[in-house]
C-alpha cells in the first residue's frame, strides 16, 4: 500500500521558472522529511518539518507542512540547473521508535534546463 | 569524516549466486537500513536493525538476510540471487529517534542475469 503520493512524477522546466512539488497521504505523520538524491549518489536530507502548517525555507527552497498534517509542499523559486534531481519526501508513522517507521514516497524527478 | 561506506559500488550475479553487500559507518549511529531502489517504485525498506545484535524486517524482506554484530557494520546477504533482486541497494544509518535524517551511502548498483 503506498501511504504517500507524490506528484507529480516528472517535471522538466527551463532556469528561472518557479515550480511545486506536492506529497499527499491519507495518514497523520508525526514529522515529514524531503531529501534530494542526484543520480548515482544516495539521497542528502534537506529538512524536516515536524508541526502542522509549518514553513521552512532553504534558500530558493519552501517547504510547508499540512495543518493535519497529512500533506508537505516543496516550492523552488527560479529554479537553476543545480536543482535537477531527484526529490523524495518521506513521512514518520509515530513520535517514538526508530526509522524503521519511516515512509518514502516514489519521488518526483525534477529536470532544469538551461 | 568517510560517513556510510558501500562496497562494492557495481556487481553482477548470475542466478542462483551468492554474495554479501558491505555497509559500514563511522557516525556511532544506533540505526542502520538496507533499501532497494527500483523505477518507479521507490525506496524500500528490505531489513534494519536498532543496535548491535537487533534487526528486524521491513516491507521487502524475503531473499535477504541481515546481522548486526557492531554499531559500525551491517552486511546484506543475498543469499540465492534471482533476477527479481536487480536493483540499486542503500545503505542508510541515524540516530534512534525517528525524526533524525537518514544518512545514505552511494549505493551498490546489483544486476542478476
Amino acid at each position: 500500500t503506498q501511504l504517500l503520493e507524490q506528484s507529480p512524477q516528472f517535471l522538466s522546466i527551463q532556469e528561472g521558472e518557479n515550480l511545486t512539488v506536492y506529497c499527499n497521504s491519507s495518514s497523520v505523520f508525526s514529522s515529514l522529511q524531503w531529501y534530494r538524491q542526484e543520480p548515482g549518489e544516495g539521497p542528502v536530507l534537506l529538512v524536516t518539518v515536524v508541526t502542522g502548517g509549518e514553513v521552512k525555507k532553504l534558500k530558493r527552497l519552501t517547504f510547508q507542512f499540512g495543518d493535519a498534517r497529512k500533506d508537505s509542499s516543496l516550492h523552488i523559486t527560479a529554479a537553476q540547473p543545480g536543482d535537477t534531481g531527484l526529490y523524495l519526501c518521506a513521512g514518520a508513522r509515530g513520535v517514538g521508535g526508530s526509522q524503521g517507521n519511516l515512509i518514502f514516497g516514489k519521488g518526483t524527478k525534477l529536470s532544469v534546463k538551461p | 569524516n568517510a560517513g556510510v561506506t558501500q562496497t562494492p559500488k557495481f556487481q553482477v550475479l548470475k542466478t542462483g549466486q551468492s554474495m554479501t553487500l558491505q555497509c559500514a559507518q563511522d557516525m556511532n549511529h544506533e540505526y542502520m537500513s538496507w533499501y532497494r531502489q527500483d523505477p518507479g517504485m521507490g525506496l524500500r525498506l528490505i531489513h534494519y536493525s536498532v543496535g548491535a545484535g537487533i534487526t528486524d524486517q521491513g516491507e521487502v524482506p524475503n531473499g535477504y538476510n541481515v546481522s548486526r554484530s557492531t554499531t559500525e557494520d551491517f552486511p546484506l546477504r543475498l543469499l540465492s540471487a534471482a533476477p527479481s533482486q536487480t536493483s540499486v541497494y542503500f545503505c542508510a544509518s541515524s540516530y534512534f529517534q525517528v525524526r533524525s535524517p537518514l544518512h545514505f551511502g552511494n549505493g551498490t548498483r546489483l544486476t542478476v542475469t
